[in-house]
């Protein structure tokens, strides 16, 4: 079946520092990768997101990179700080007409080390 | 202000008890969707409703039913909770095309006894 693989599940990076999400997807026909920023106790909000026809979208300091053949996507986040704290979910998803599923990545918790 | 309402934020119950988690969206989005987070496994869709009376089966639906007879409503019924299902569960809304840019609720703590 359809799947979403996201490593690491934890990660832990100096302030300033930058972080690195990596998410590998399993149906060539997803077309839509969004990322969800959750923080603890709270619910998952949309950061940024990327359909298949675009290799790359910037948003201040956050980044998303698409490698469709790979069929591989990443959320860079660059100049770390202690309110990027949360976990961070991919996902993916492929827009048909009677069917919209999403999959989501099982999540990497990122801590910040002042 | 726009908002997913979900209640309640905390139940207990005993298996076997029927029990309806209720979600309610005021930006009138047609696309509304239900999942389950369990530690470990991320968020997993359990069944989502693209208008007024069309739902579909998610990844996880067994145990679950759902309706949408309003469109700013999506309830989530257990039938007969398991312990199984013991889980955070989010409610969620899109205006976008169909799952995109999704707008999450606040969470059901779930546990079932």
């Amino acid at each position: 079946g359809e799947n979403v693989e996201q490593h690491p599940s934890t990660l832990s990076v100096q302030e300033g520092d930058s972080a690195v999400i990596k998410c590998t997807y399993s149906d060539s026909a997803s077309n839509y990768f969004p990322w969800y920023k959750q923080e603890l106790g709270k619910r998952p909000q949309l950061i940024i997101d990327i359909r298949s026809n675009v290799g790359e979208k910037k948003d201040q300091r956050i980044a998303v990179t698409l490698n469709k053949t790979a069929k591989h996507f990443s959320l860079h986040i660059t100049e770390t700080q202690p309110e990027d704290s949360a976990v961070y979910f991919c996902a993916a998803s492929k827009a048909q007409s009677s069917a919209s599923k999403i999959i989501f990545g099982s999540g990497t918790r990122l801590s910040i080390r002042p | 202000e726009a908002q997913v309402t979900q209640n309640p934020r905390y139940l207990i119950t005993v298996t076997g008890k029927k029990l309806t988690v209720t979600c309610s969206q005021n930006m009138n989005h047609e696309y509304m969707s239900w999942y389950r987070q369990d530690p470990g496994l991320g968020l997993r869709q359990i069944y989502y409703s693209m208008n007024v009376e069309v739902t579909d089966k998610g990844d996880v639906p067994e145990g679950y039913k759902v309706s949408r007879k309003e469109k700013r409503n999506f309830p989530l019924i257990l039938e007969s909770p398991s312990p199984n299902q013991t889980s955070l569960y989010f409610c969620a809304s899109s205006s976008d095309r169909l799952n995109e840019k999704l707008f999450f609720g606040s969470g059901t703590q779930l546990s079932v006894l």
